[in-house]
């Protein structure tokens, strides 16, 4: 079955800074990449998501590159705030409404 | 247009006993799907239903747990006869296709004592 592998467990960076959180999956048949972002004793929200047929996706500071080849997608955060701070899911599935398999989340503290 | 919504927000079980997690999904949504998330961890998959039919039911467990989606009310995932290592939130997303964006609800937190 899939597994999707997320890197690093721990980011810190300073106001303004970017950051960036990297994932591997495992199965080439995955075909929707979203990416969540989950605030102390609340539900994941999605905040972007990329499909195959794209290699890169931009909303405003936020930003998903994705590279089929080699089976990673990263997401990057630019101009950073202190209320970027949060875990970060990364998650991988065959389609968008099938299961997702998720990594184990990236910890960003954005100090001002 | 309000979210998906699940109750209770936490609940407190003894060994042996049973719990029953509700999910209503977002209006307009068909689609529920249950995930479980450790302390620490991320969120594993455990089933996805569609109105009153089980579409993926590979990560359940294949003892105590059960899940449906009826044609009217919540979704229902039970846990019986609860141990501690069910300990864990319990998150429900909707969609509102077999093709479409989760949505999660705020999670439901279980403590087993």
């Amino acid at each position: 079955g899939e597994n999707v592998e997320q890197h690093p467990s721990t980011l810190s960076v300073q106001e303004g800074d970017s950051a960036v959180i990297k994932c591997t999956y495992s199965d080439s048949a995955s075909n929707y990449f979203p990416w969540y972002k989950q605030e102390l004793g609340k539900g994941p929200q999605l905040i972007i998501d990329i499909r195959s047929n794209v290699g890169e996706k931009k909303d405003q500071r936020i930003a998903v590159t994705l590279n089929k080849t080699a089976k990673h997608f990263s997401l990057h955060i630019t101009e950073t705030q202190p209320e970027d701070s949060a875990v970060y899911f990364c998650a991988a599935a065959h389609q968008a409404g099938t299961a997702l398999i998720f990594g184990k989340g990236t910890t960003l503290s954005v100090s001002s | 247009n309000a979210g998906v919504m699940q109750n209770p927000r936490h609940l407190v079980r003894r060994r042996g006993q049973e719990a029953r997690l509700r999910c209503s999904p977002m209006k307009g949504h068909s689609h529920v799907y249950w995930y479980r998330q450790l302390p620490e961890e991320g969120l594993k998959f455990m089933v996805y239903l569609q109105k009153e039919n089980i579409i993926d039911e590979s990560g359940m467990p294949k003892e105590r747990f059960s899940a449906e989606f009826p044609k009217e009310g919540p979704s229902i995932l039970r846990i019986q006869q609860v141990v501690r290592g069910d300990s864990a939130a319990y998150f429900c997303a909707s969609s509102p296709g077999d093709a479409d964006t989760q949505y999660f609800g705020p999670g439901t937190r279980l403590t087993v004592l």
